[in-house]
């Protein structure tokens, strides 16, 4: 079956870029998700790439896909502490169904 | 906008109990889902539905069943609750010609 990997954590300083990165199987993708959830709240869509792009940039967000190894990352530039959330990787292949990563925590430290 | 609302941000159950968690969105669309959160091991999909009274299988569906009445309205079910289904639940919905999944709130559940 699909699987999709994250690692657990992230911290990093008010000011600098974050970098998430994600790895997945399906090489059927469509469409790679990120998700932001802040604490006590559901997921938030920040934004989502189509398999035959290699880059998308949205303000901060920068999404790197590279298919061949089948690794996205997601950028956020001069990181802020409302970035403080899980971040979630997420790809759509099969019918409707997404799979989601385990998530990443990210903590700003000011 | 649309809106996925979930019922109950946080409930709790004795262990045996039937329990019933409700979403409701308001957008018409044909896709809902319901999927479960627990630390480490990100979304897990329990079932999901693409039309009234349709209903699909997802990862995770043992000890839940579901049910789609109406389009705005998909209810997910616990049989008999137990401990291990302490978690928090997540409702989304996605319009039948594609684009973005929306997701509600989350139920927080403690089946005790």
């Amino acid at each position: 079956g699909e699987d999709v990997e994250q690692s657990l954590f992230l911290s990093v300083r008010e000011g600098d870029s974050s970098v998430i990165n994600c790895t997945y199987t399906d090489s059927s993708s469509t469409y790679l998700y990120w998700y932001k959830q802040e604490p006590g709240a559901g997921l938030q869509l920040l934004t989502y790439i189509f398999s035959n792009m290699d880059m998308k940039q949205d303000q901060r967000l920068t999404v790197l896909l590279n298919k061949k190894d089948k690794h996205l990352s997601l950028r956020i530039a001069d990181t802020q502490t409302g970035d403080s959330a899980i971040y979630f990787c997420a790809e759509g292949a099969a019918g409707n169904k997404l799979t989601f990563g385990g998530g990443t925590r990210v903590l700003v430290k000011p | 906008d649309v809106k996925v609302t979930q019922s109950s941000r946080y409930l709790v159950k004795r262990t045996g109990e039937k329990v019933f968690l409700e979403c409701v969105q308001d957008m018409d669309h044909e896709n809902m889902f319901w999927y479960r959160q627990d630390p480490g091991l990100g979304l897990r999909l329990i079932y999901f539905s693409y039309d009234v009274k349709m209903k699909e299988k997802g990862d995770i569906p043992e000890g839940y069943s579901v049910s789609r009445e109406k389009k705005e309205r998909f209810s997910l079910i616990l049989e008999s609750a137990s401990t291990n289904q302490t978690s928090m639940y997540l409702c989304a919905s996605r319009a039948g010609t594609g684009g973005n999944y929306t997701f509600g709130s989350g139920t927080r559940l403690t089946v005790v």
